[in-house]
């Protein structure tokens, strides 16, 4: 029983547009959320995260949002640029050590 | 300041060999965990330690799995024995404490092909 799924295994996005990953999750306990990138041969690394308090949280190009009524969340990278060609990894959290994972999101940027 | 770390990187090794995969957490942290990555599961949580106790082993897959640590700066994962289908990316993770609002850094990753 998946928790948190990322049903798009894979997005290509032309550079300079916008890129939107999408997460969904059934646990309503979750309050904290995360996004991750993962180059190959590299260990995932934390890009933003919200809290359940919030439905927006920007960081530079990166933006997440979070929609607590339909369990969805979604990342959106503005503008896209080829660096950003990676897996993004969703993942959820209710204040415990299990952070649920999400499958990834394999977003290529072409150029 | 210095990320978590493990070693070894790659590894290739034998069917029936012992294996060790070593991390040192992020200083200061005192929540562990190590994760497997497979095309077929994605990333799950083998074993979560808290102050160096082992507090959820769970996801360990068999007997064949055993984790330890020893100290706040060092853990190990050891397969013995390696079967090829523990081939996988094992990572391991760290927090400064467990509760919503932290953020877990991973390692780089031990590339695991048993053969």
């Amino acid at each position: 029983d998946q928790q948190v799924k990322q049903n798009s295994p894979s997005l290509s996005v032309q550079e300079g547009r916008i890129s939107i990953l999408n997460c969904d999750y059934t646990n309503s306990m979750f309050d904290y959320f995360l996004w991750y990138k993962k180059y190959p041969a590299e260990g995932p690394t934390f890009l933003i995260s919200i809290s359940s308090i919030k439905d927006k949280n920007e960081d530079g190009r990166f933006t997440v949002f979070l929609n607590k009524s339909a369990k969805h969340l979604s990342l959106h990278i503005v503008p896209s640029q080829p660096g950003d060609s990676a897996v993004y990894f969703c993942a959820s959290n209710s204040g415990t050590y299990k952070y649920i994972f999400g499958t990834g999101t394999r977003l290529k940027v072409l150029a | 300041d210095a990320g978590v770390i493990q070693s070894p990187r790659h590894e290739v090794t034998e069917m029936g060999q012992e294996v060790t995969l070593r991390c040192k957490p992020i200083s200061g942290h005192n929540s562990l965990f190590w994760y497997r990555q497979t095309m077929m599961r994605g990333l799950e949580l083998l074993i979560y330690f808290n102050n160096n106790v082992p507090i959820d082993d769970s996801g360990m897959p068999e007997d064949r799995f055993s984790a330890k640590m020893p100290n706040a700066s060092f853990s190990t994962l050891k397969i013995q024995p390696s079967e090829p289908r523990d081939s996988a990316v094992y990572f391991c993770a760290s927090t400064e404490t467990v509760n919503s609002g932290n953020t877990i850094y991973f390692g780089e990753g031990s590339w695991l092909t048993v053969v």
